[in-house]
């Protein structure tokens, strides 16, 4: 099993929608959460950074953290054709010497015009 | 552009050549991370300097894989005698060492190699 558990999707939105995406996570010791946005054949484009637990807005992003559940989530509302992209959350322990991050494998998400 | 710079973005090879590849980090990042990425996958991370030490490796790095920042500035990632497996977008991500986005990794466009 892996430490980090995104769904694939494909995940088709209309315009205008609001979009959920979600990782789960097994590694109790990750505190640091992020989501990055990838366009094919592009390098990650950090989103948003949360420490432990609670939510963070960022214009049309919300990002949320459940500790309790091992459950991060992303909001997107008002969702554009230009938000089409893969999603991948990341994580990491705050672990001296330790900063590799632990990615999902990404959620493909498709805006609808 | 003042982002990760990554050369060469596309790489093709044939099976048993050496490929060097070069990552340029934000200025004044001092630390730089390696991660490979394979279709439909996640990054998988490599290696990680502060500076010019290399204070973490994957085994995922095997003994074909060496990794250098010798002046704690660019950084090269070297593949000898590659094999079809080798195939990815390698990806190159730095970060600074203190303030509010000390653990903020920024990734830069990733070189693609097919190994033929």
């Amino acid at each position: 099993q892996k430490e980090v558990e995104q769904d694939p999707g494909p995940l088709s939105v209309p315009e205008g929608a609001i979009v959920s995406l979600n990782c789960t996570y097994s590694n109790s010791a990750f505190q640091y959460f992020m989501w990055y946005r990838q366009y094919s054949r592009k390098g990650p484009e950090l989103l948003m950074y949360t420490y432990s637990s609670g939510n963070k807005e960022d214009g049309r992003f919300t990002a949320q953290v459940d500790k309790s559940s091992k459950y991060i989530s992303l909001f997107i509302r008002d969702s554009q054709p230009s938000d089409s992209a893969t999603y991948l959350c990341a994580m990491r322990a705050p672990r001296t010497g330790r900063r590799a991050l632990t990615f999902g494998s990404g959620t493909r998400l498709q805006v609808q015009p | 552009d003042t982002g990760v710079s990554q050369d060469p973005r596309h790489k093709i090879t044939k099976r048993g050549q050496n490929v060097t590849f070069r990552c340029d980090p934000i200025s004044e990042h001092n630390r730089l991370y390696w991660y490979r990425q394979t279709l439909g996958q996640g990054p998988e991370f490599l290696t990680y300097f502060q500076n010019e030490a290399q204070l973490e490796k994957s085994r995922l790095l095997s003994d074909r894989f060496s990794a250098e920042r010798p002046k704690g500035s660019f950084s090269t990632l070297e593949i000898q005698r590659t094999e079809q497996g080798d195939s990815a977008m390698y990806l190159c991500a730095s970060s600074p060492g203190q303030g509010a986005s000390y653990n903020e990794q920024f990734f830069g466009p990733g070189t693609r190699l097919t190994v033929l």
